[in-house]
């Protein structure tokens, strides 16, 4: 079935880069999705990226997909204390289809 | 303000007892979604419809139930055949081609 993977926990220092990844399974697979938790909330969603592109940018964020090897990444540039959160990748294979998520990576950004 | 609005934000049950959570939109979307959120798990589709009066089991439909009379509105029923239902229960919509818009959420605890 389908599969979606991330490391739990990262942790980096304030002004430093951030990057979470993120494996997955399905081939067929279209959007791809990082969506940002903090506590006691919904999830607000941060980009994504079809699956025919390599790259995409929106200010400090970069997303690089490697669809050779179903690997997806999202780099947050100059993190800071509020950038602290869950960060969740997702796929679907349309875009008005359930997504499939990762359980999760707990970013702790310090000061 | 076009959005998903959830409520409850806190639900308390009784054990035997079926709740009721409310998921509401004006974004005009034809799709709806419900997920459940276990601490340090990813989400878990439960049920989804992609038009009104049409609805489909996700992975863990068993002990839920749902309607869709209205393309706004979609309610959850956690009923007394779902033996864990304390959790996180995220209600979210989407038009095709477009992404998924969360609502807050509802925390549901069993007494």
């Amino acid at each position: 079935g389908e599969d979606v993977e991330q490391s739990l926990f990262l942790s980096v220092r304030e002004g430093d880069s951030s990057v979470i990844n993120c494996t997955y399974t399905d081939s067929s697979s279209t959007y791809l999705y990082w969506y940002k938790q903090e506590p006691g909330a919904g999830l607000q969603l941060l980009t994504y990226i079809f699956s025919n592109m390599d790259m995409k940018q929106d200010q400090r964020l970069t997303v690089l997909l490697n669809k050779k090897d179903k690997h997806l990444s999202l780099r947050i540039a100059d993190t800071q204390t509020g950038d602290s959160a869950i960060y969740f990748c997702a796929e679907s294979v349309s875009g008005n289809t359930p997504l499939v998520f990762g359980k999760g990576t707990r970013l702790s950004v310090i000061a | 303000d076009g959005g998903i609005t959830q409520s409850p934000k806190y639900l308390f049950r009784k054990e035997g007892q079926n709740v009721t959570l409310s998921c509401e939109q004006n974004l005009n979307h034809d799709a709806m979604y419900w997920y459940r959120q276990d601490p340090g798990q990813g989400l878990r589709l439960i049920y989804y419809s992609q038009i009104v009066n049409d609805f489909q089991k996700g992975d863990i439909a068993e002990g839920y139930s749902v309607s869709r009379e209205k393309k706004e509105s979609f309610p959850l029923t956690v009923t007394s055949a779902q033996k864990n239902p304390t959790a996180f229960y995220l209600c979210a919509s989407s038009a095709p081609l477009y992404e998924q818009f969360f609502g807050p959420g509802t925390r549901l605890t069993v007494l």
